[in-house]
């Protein structure tokens, strides 16, 4: 079993609809937790942090459930340049930061 | 550009054939990440730095594999008589520890191809 586990997708949605992806970890002694965005053939880059309060930045939000050891990202009003694959990253207490990443959930946003 | 810099970006060897890549982190991290990432994955933890020291090396870190960081900036990765299983993006991030969890900062990856 993957320590990070996401549903590859591809999720296909239209411009304006809301679309969720999620994310479960298997270690408990988790300590921090991320979104990352990956386009095409690009490096990662950090989308936003996931806090244990849940989060918002404009149209994205997240949320963390420690109990069920799930993340989740939540984007409304989806544009056509959402379309990317998006990482779920932990990192484990003690591994001095070391990202571990899920397989990444493809999003493609049509017209 | 003050981002982290990888070069080359792509490399075709052949089969046995060793190659070096190098990274060059954002001025004044101290920390160096490698991860690598096949087609349809996420990365995947390699090794890294805190300034020129090694802390930890992962288990997919074979003896073919070897990286330096020798004063503390830019970093070099070798993997010595390459497989086809060593194809693979190579991607380097590099951040600023001060106690708290740091943010990563990727560069854009060298892309191997092994023949």
């Amino acid at each position: 079993r993957k320590e990070v586990e996401q549903d590859p997708g591809p999720f296909n949605v239209p411009e304006g609809a809301t679309v969720a992806f999620n994310c479960t970890y298997s270690n408990s002694a988790s300590q921090s937790f991320f979104w990352y965005r990956q386009d095409c053939r690009k490096e990662p880059k950090l989308l936003m942090s996931v806090y244990s309060s849940g989060n918002e930045d404009g149209r994205f939000t997240a949320q963390l459930n420690r109990a069920s050891q799930y993340i989740s990202l939540l984007i409304r009003d989806s544009k056509l340049s959402d379309s990317a694959t998006y990482l779920c990253v932990v990192i484990y207490t003690g591994t001095a930061s070391k990202l571990t990443f899920g397989t990444g959930t493809r999003l493609q946003v049509t017209l | 550009d003050t981002g982290v810099s990888q070069d080359p970006r792509h490399k075709i060897t052949k089969r046995g054939q060793n190659v070096t890549f190098r990274c060059d982190p954002i001025s004044e991290h101290n920390r160096l990440y490698w991860y690598r990432q096949t087609l349809g994955q996420g990365p995947e933890f390699l090794t890294y730095f805190q300034n020129e020291a090694q802390l930890e090396k992962s288990r997919l870190l074979s003896d073919r594999f070897s990286a330096e960081r020798p004063k503390g900036s830019f970093s070099t990765l070798e993997i010595q008589r390459t497989e086809q299983g060593d194809s693979a993006m190579y991607l380097c991030a590099s951040s600023w520890v001060a106690g708290l969890p740091d943010t990563q900062y990727f560069g854009p990856g060298t892309r191997l191809t092994v023949l």
